[in-house]
């Protein structure tokens, strides 16, 4: 069975920090992953996706993706009350047609 | 911009009642998703179309059934809703895996927060 692992949290970190964010999934073929932001209340936003190993960056937010350790990662530079929200990573498997959600880490940036 | 678009942001239904809800896009996709949302349990998929009148049973179909019958409209019924099924009710669309760059982005409508009384 697929899975995909994020800490629950919350994580806290001070404004101006570098926030990260972690995932691990369970199926070594994966291909795509995706990483959401949620607000209270609303629906999840797609804000970064990643199919290489390395690294992409947009704006204050990195993805990083080892596939080798089946690993992938959210940074967020000089992070804002405005980015605490639950994070959701998500996974695209060949051979499946829908994606795995992680369950999400909840972050807290205090000003 | 793609944009997934859902009836209605909240409703309020008694046990027993048919309920309707619906989601269009705008982007010409082929795949979409019905899912729900409940703390703690995460998202859990109910049922996803694959083309128009093409439905494949997700996670927890019990309860549920879908109309897809034109590509930008996909339907989720609740036969006979229940107290357990009051939920964040979210709905999504999926770029084909042939589009360059994008492959499987997944795309959300602004979801419809159910209560059954």
């Amino acid at each position: 069975q697929k899975e995909v692992e994020q800490n629950s949290g919350p994580l806290s970190v001070p404004e101006g920090a570098i926030a990260s964010l972690n995932c691990t999934y369970s199926d070594r073929v994966s291909q795509s992953f995706f990483w959401y932001r949620q607000y209270s209340g609303k629906s999840p936003e797609l804000i970064m996706s990643i199919y290489s190993n390395g690294d992409k960056e947009d704006g204050r937010f990195t993805a990083q993706l080892n596939k080798a350790s089946q690993y992938v990662s959210l940074l967020i530079r000089d992070s804002q009350p405005s980015d605490s929200a639950t994070y959701l990573c998500a996974v695209n498997t060949p051979g499946y047609s829908t994606l795995t959600f992680g369950k999400g880490t909840m972050l807290l940036v205090s000003p | 911009d793609v944009k997934v678009t859902q009836s209605s942001r909240y409703l309020v239904k008694r046990t027993g009642e048919k309920v309707f809800l619906e989601c269009v896009q705008d982007m010409d996709h082929e795949n979409m998703f019905w899912y729900r949302q409940d703390p703690g349990l995460g998202l859990r998929l109910i049922y996803f179309s694959y083309d128009v009148k093409m439905k494949e049973k997700g996670d927890i179909p019990e309860g549920y059934s879908v109309s897809r019958e034109k590509k930008e409209r996909f339907s989720l019924i609740l036969e006979s809703a229940s107290t357990n099924q009051t939920s964040m009710y979210l709905c999504a669309s999926r770029t084909p895996s042939r589009k360059a760059g994008s492959s499987y982005e997944q795309y959300f409508g602004p979801g419809t927060r159910l209560t059954v009384t």
